[in-house]
């Protein structure tokens, strides 16, 4: 069976402060794919990353940067200098390589990043 | 822009009646999908479709129905049957293949009265 968890149910930073968001994922498949989704007070998600099982690099865009680690089943984001614009629910999400719908969304971290 | 748009963005229906929340979608996806969300909670999976004419039910299906006659299109009724309706539904679509990144639309509240 496929999980993900986000153990994190609210943090709360101070302006410019480095925040981690943790995602921990369950999975047999040796294909799958990860990604994260921020979903601001407005209620859209915005889709921020896709990483494949194979692909273990770490990726920085800006602010953002991700570590995935397979030996702890891991996908962690960190924001750097976090800002108040940060301020949302960010959601882990996991899915194999299959037809049909296999999305799977952790429960999300309310992040508040206050001025 | 391409996008997801849907309609209405606040619902109000009265206990017995059938609602339908509307999704459309110009990206040329054709996948589609339905989520419901409940306060302080993740997203749970409602209906999905990979094709026209086709579509399969997701883990909280009862009590709701969808249609998927247009590429473009994927309306979801919130039927009378469902027990507890209030909540907030997003609607996101992606190119076929269970791998690719859903973009979903702004979400329409619904409230039961």
């Amino acid at each position: 069976a496929q999980k993900v968890t986000q153990a994190q149910t609210e943090i709360s930073v101070v302006e410019k402060e480095d925040v981690t968001l943790d995602c921990v994922y369950e999975t047999r498949d040796t294909t799958y794919y990860l990604f994260w989704y921020k979903q601001p007070p407005s209620g859209e998600l915005v889709f921020l990353i896709r990483r494949n099982s194979f692909d273990e690099q770490n990726e920085i865009s800006g602010r953002y940067s991700w570590n995935f680690q397979k030996s702890t089943s891991s996908f962690n984001f960190t924001i750097t200098a976090s800002q108040v614009v940060d301020s949302a629910v960010y959601f882990c999400a996991l899915t194999y390589f299959n037809y049909g719908q296999n999305f799977v969304f952790g429960p999300g971290t309310r992040l508040s990043v206050l001025p | 822009d391409g996008g997801i748009t849907q309609s209405p963005k606040y619902l109000f229906r009265k206990e017995g009646q059938n609602v339908t929340l509307s999704c459309e979608q110009n990206l040329n996806h054709d996948a589609m999908y339905w989520y419901r969300q409940d306060p302080g909670q993740g997203l749970r999976l409602i209906y999905y479709s990979q094709i026209v004419n086709d579509f399969q039910k997701g883990d909280i299906a009862e009590g709701y129905s969808v249609s998927r006659e247009k590429k473009e299109s994927f309306p979801l009724t919130v039927t009378s049957a469902q027990k507890n309706p209030t909540a907030f539904y997003l609607c996101a679509s992606s190119e076929q293949g269970s791998y690719n990144e859903q973009f979903f639309g702004p979400g329409t509240r619904l409230t039961v009265l």
